[in-house]
């Protein structure tokens, strides 16, 4: 199948530094990339939905400035926390869709620490 | 608006056990509904939908059938093997695989 690949896997950050995740489709282009949040015991939520060559489109309740998204081209999305903060401490997830056939897969997910 | 809701987890059986997963929606009109499953440091993957009221989605062994009637898409398997131990998630969508809502996901533990 398809595969996403998502980078880092972990990271640590200190407390107002800015940290960027990367979700590439490896063997197909992805029409749309969508960025999940998950809290500890609790569903994925979406953050945004990105088209390539478009500014990324923000769930309610997500701050766009904060969580800068790029998606300069039909195989990469790239997610940036800005001044991060303890409570940016989460599970981020990518998937990327396809339309023929309609799908979508999924990184393995990246564990942001903010300390 | 649209919610999952699925059973806590861990679930713990041994191996060749019967597994059920329950998974109840909300939602709106008459999404799609998905069970994913994640391994061990690896993403998501689709393990079977249902686009429509009735249908039964298959792969591997697992089943799950859209009840409309009761909201609900429960997860079985006759027999379950070591090789299943994962979190698995509930989800469901009103247009396509976009903008999947999850359930908090199941972590499933297979013994020897």
């Amino acid at each position: 199948g398809a595969v996403v690949s998502q980078h880092p896997s972990w990271v640590i950050c200190k407390s107002g530094t800015s940290v960027k995740i990367e979700c590439r489709s490896l063997d197909f282009q992805a029409t749309t990339m969508f960025w999940y949040r998950q809290f500890p015991k609790q569903s994925l939520m979406l953050m945004a939905t990105s088209n390539e060559g478009s500014k990324a489109t923000y769930e309610q309740g997500v701050e766009k400035d904060k969580f800068l998204i790029n998606h300069a081209s039909l195989t990469l999305s790239t997610l940036t926390v800005t001044s991060a903060h303890p409570e940016d401490s989460s599970f981020y997830i990518c998937s990327a869709s396809t339309d023929e056939p309609v799908s979508a897969f999924f990184g393995q997910g990246t564990r942001l620490t903010v300390v | 608006g649209n919610s999952v809701t699925q059973m806590e987890g861990p679930v713990t059986l041994s191996e060749e056990a019967f597994l059920t997963i329950n998974c109840t929606y909300t939602a709106t009109g008459y999404p799609s509904l998905f069970w994913y499953v994640q391994y061990p440091g690896e993403g998501l993957q689709l393990l079977l939908k249902a686009t429509k009221a009735d249908d039964k989605g298959s792969n591997k062994g697992f089943e799950a059938t859209y009840r409309k009637e009761t909201t609900s898409f429960h997860l079985e398997k006759g027999s379950v093997q070591v090789s299943d131990s994962a979190v698995y998630f509930c989800a469901l969508s009103d247009t396509g695989f976009q903008k999947l809502v999850f359930g908090t996901g199941t972590r499933l533990l297979v013994s020897p």
